[in-house]
């Protein structure tokens, strides 16, 4: 069963605009990982926080992590089309597997 | 990362059959896993594929449904067994060192269509 939930399930915005996507989850974890999927392509990873850090950046992305709220976010500055996709938030503790939330369908609009 | 490949990328099937889907990493990993996306879903953990013994499977997922072999560090394979429209989804397999702060990666998946 899923970890955790993301919101908004989907997202349409312009291009040039910021995109933040909320993800949540249950348990305690030692990190977070979040992924992009083009059309139901394989995953890309995008980035790992790790559950003592609260902010992490790259390039065009940011991600927050919240223990205490067991939440996470992942914006996305100045869209581009190419940005159009679904995007997972990923969690586990130790050396368990990856247990998904449900994703955020992104559409960037030209 | 390591580089991971899969065979095929996609197949369509007719029900009652199996298919046999590959995955080859290009380094030696610890631990590699299978995941399934039926359509317009999330990815759901099958099992933990353990080199040289059983898969370790998840809640809803069985060994005669989805046998799984790892002979090495680097190949593991995944069976769709007695195969059925309900089996319709993408397989991903995905592989990551041991520890707690390693990315996990993703292969390109195979998309399976059961007829």
């Amino acid at each position: 069963s899923q970890q955790g939930e993301e919101d908004p399930q989907a997202l349409s915005i312009q291009e040039g605009e910021n995109a933040t996507m909320n993800c949540s989850y249950k348990t305690s974890i030692n990190n977070l990982q979040w992924y992009r999927q083009n059309s139901g392509r394989g995953l890309v990873h995008l980035i790992l926080i790790r559950s003592n850090e609260r902010e992490k950046h790259s390039g065009r992305l940011r991600v927050t992590l919240d223990t205490s709220k067991k939440s996470s976010s992942l914006l996305i500055t100045a869209s581009r089309a190419a940005d159009t996709a679904s995007y997972f938030c990923a969690t586990n503790s130790g050396n368990t597997p990856l247990v998904f939330g449900k994703g955020t369908r992104l559409s960037v609009i030209a | 990362s390591a580089v991971i490949s899969q065979k095929p990328s996609r197949d369509i099937c007719q029900r009652g059959t199996s298919l046999t889907i590959q995955c080859q990493v290009d380094s030696q990993v610890t631990m590699m896993f299978w995941y399934r996306q039926q359509p317009g879903q999330s990815l759901t953990l099958i099992a933990t594929a353990n080199q040289g013994s059983e898969a370790t499977y998840e809640s809803g997922f069985v060994i005669d449904k989805f046998p799984i072999s790892r002979p090495n560090l680097t190949f593991s394979t995944l069976t769709v067994s007695n195969m059925s429209p309900e089996d319709s989804s993408i397989y991903l397999c995905s592989e990551r060192l041991a520890g707690a702060y390693n990315e996990q990666f993703f292969g390109p998946g195979t998309r399976l269509t059961v007829l």
